[in-house]
């Protein structure tokens, strides 16, 4: 079975600083991992993802995230939050090499904000 | 591309009545999602379609549930009869898969608001 566990229900940080929204997985197998954002009255939007090769990961908007294997983390980050960024933000595991390898597994999210 | 477009935004109605939720993919996309988001239990995915056909419904919480997918361009997802547990934010989603096994990013609708009163 895949999951994925975000800690934090609620991250709140100052604009200009360093944001992290924290996740980690469970899979069998090598994953495939994303990060979605949600803003209000609207569907999840793509930001990034780790299939393979280089653990730091860019996408978009300026956000990064990092997949460590030892640790079985993959981390969202930005250097320097704007206020925009405040949303709902959802990591995501799939299985590529399962039976239901189409299968995205959402973690609970984590709600951001950003105070001016 | 105008997106995943789905309709109603907002759908209100009473107990016992049938709801249908409709959903146009993208263009070219192959794979079609139905999710439903609700506080307590997060994203939960009810059924997947690959190419028109549904291959995993056994997300889809009871019998009163259905799902239809006629042709590529097009899908409806049938609550008869609601529930006031029903209630909740209904996504559809739409991607690319391909052979080999690795699924492009979903597209998500902007969600259909159901409440069941």
């Amino acid at each position: 079975a895949q999951s994925v566990a975000q800690p934090e229900d609620q991250v709140n940080v100052a604009e200009g600083n360093p944001l992290t929204v924290k996740c980690t997985y469970s899979v069998s197998g090598n994953p495939y991992l994303f990060w979605y954002v949600q803003y209000p009255n609207r569907g999840l939007q793509f930001l990034l993802k780790y299939i393979t090769g280089d653990n730091l990961v860019k996408g978009s908007y300026g956000f990064e995230a990092e997949f460590n294997k030892s640790q079985t983390s993959f981390h969202l980050k930005k250097p320097s939050a704007l206020v925009s960024d405040s949303a709902l933000y959802f990591c995501a595991v799939r299985d590529p090499t399962g039976p239901n390898d189409y299968k995205l597994s959402f973690g609970a999210g984590t709600t951001v904000t950003v105070r001016a | 591309d105008a997106g995943v477009i789905q309709s109603p935004r907002h759908e209100v109605t009473e107990m016992g009545q049938e709801v249908t939720l409709r959903c146009k993919p993208i263009s070219g996309h192959n794979s079609l999602f139905w999710y439903r988001q609700t506080m307590m239990r997060g994203l939960e995915l009810l059924i997947y379609f690959n190419n028109n056909v549904p291959i995993d419904d056994s997300g889809m919480p009871e019998d009163r549930f259905s799902a239809k997918m006629p042709n590529a361009s097009f899908s409806t997802l049938k609550i008869q009869p609601s529930e006031p547990r029903d209630s909740a934010v209904y996504f559809c989603a739409s991607s690319l898969a391909r052979s080999g096994g690795e699924n492009e990013k979903l597209f998500f609708g902007s969600g259909t608001q159901l409440s069941v009163l």
